[in-house]
C-alpha cells in the first residue's frame, strides 16, 4: 500500500519563528489534505490540497503532485499551534478514504 | 451546533463485552468513516459509508461492524472487545470527494 512520511517527527519553536513540515506519499493521490490535532485531541481540517498552493492566514501549503509531496508552511508561529499535523491522502475514487502520516509535533514555547 | 457529533467521550469495557459507539452529524453529509487512533500514531480508517444503507471496510475492519440505515447516523459496533481494540476512536463525515472534512471529538475506549 501506498507510504506516507512525514519530517521531521518532532519540532520546538519560540513564538514567532517560522517553519516547514513535509509530506512524502509514495503514489499517486486523488486528494490530500493536512489537519491539525490540538493537545486536547481535537482534529480540525487545514486544507485540501491534492496540488497547488493555497494560503490561510499565517499558514500555507504546497503539494507537488508530480514528484509526491506536499510542504506546510507556518509562519509567526504562536502557542496555540502546538499540536500534531498530520498529512492524510486519499486513494479511492471519491479520494475520502484517508492513509494517514505518522504526524508531526510541534511544541510552540512562548 | 453544527458538527459531527460522539458518545460516549470515554468508556472502560471488560474483554468480551459488546457495546456500539454513537456518532451522528447534521451537515447532510453522504459520506462517513470511523479511524481509530493509536499512541504516537496517525489514524487507520476501519469502516466507511457513502450513503444511506451502504458500508464497507478500511484498513482494519475486524471486530468492528457498522451500519448506516440515515444519512445523520453511522453506529460502529464492537462484537467481542478485546485489550487491542483499546484505542481512541474518531468518526468524520464530508461531502463526497472529500471536501469539508469534519471530525468528531472522539472517544476513549479502555478494555480490561
Amino acid at each position: 500500500g501506498i507510504q506516507v512520511e512525514q519530517s521531521p517527527p518532532d519540532l520546538i519553536l519560540q513564538e514567532g519563528a517560522n517553519s516547514t513540515l513535509r509530506c512524502n506519499f509514495s503514489d499517486s493521490v486523488n486528494n490530500l489534505q493536512w489537519f491539525h490535532q490540538n493537545p486536547w485531541g481535537q482534529l480540525i481540517n487545514l486544507f485540501y490540497i491534492p496540488s497547488g498552493t493555497k494560503q490561510n492566514g499565517r499558514l500555507s501549503a504546497t503539494t507537488v503532485a508530480t514528484e509526491r509531496y506536499s510542504l506546510l508552511y507556518i509562519s509567526s508561529s504562536q502557542t496555540t499551534d502546538s499540536g500534531v499535523y498530520f498529512c492524510a491522502v486519499g486513494l479511492d475514487n471519491y479520494g475520502q478514504n484517508f492513509v494517514f502520516g505518522p504526524g508531526t509535533r510541534l511544541s510552540v514555547l512562548p | 451546533n453544527a458538527g459531527v457529533t460522539q458518545t460516549p467521550k470515554f468508556q472502560v469495557l471488560k474483554t468480551g463485552q459488546s457495546m456500539t459507539l454513537q456518532c451522528a452529524q447534521d451537515m447532510n453529509h453522504e459520506y462517513m468513516s470511523w479511524y481509530r487512533q493509536d499512541p504516537g500514531m496517525g489514524l487507520r480508517l476501519i469502516h466507511y459509508s457513502v450513503g444511506a444503507g451502504i458500508t464497507d471496510q478500511g484498513e482494519v475492519p475486524n471486530g468492528y461492524n457498522v451500519s448506516r440505515s440515515t444519512t445523520e447516523d453511522f453506529p460502529l459496533r464492537l462484537l467481542s472487545a478485546a485489550p487491542s481494540q483499546t484505542s481512541v476512536y474518531f468518526c468524520a463525515s464530508s461531502y463526497l470527494g472529500g471536501r469539508g472534512y469534519t471530525f468528531g471529538s472522539g472517544t476513549r475506549l479502555t478494555i480490561v
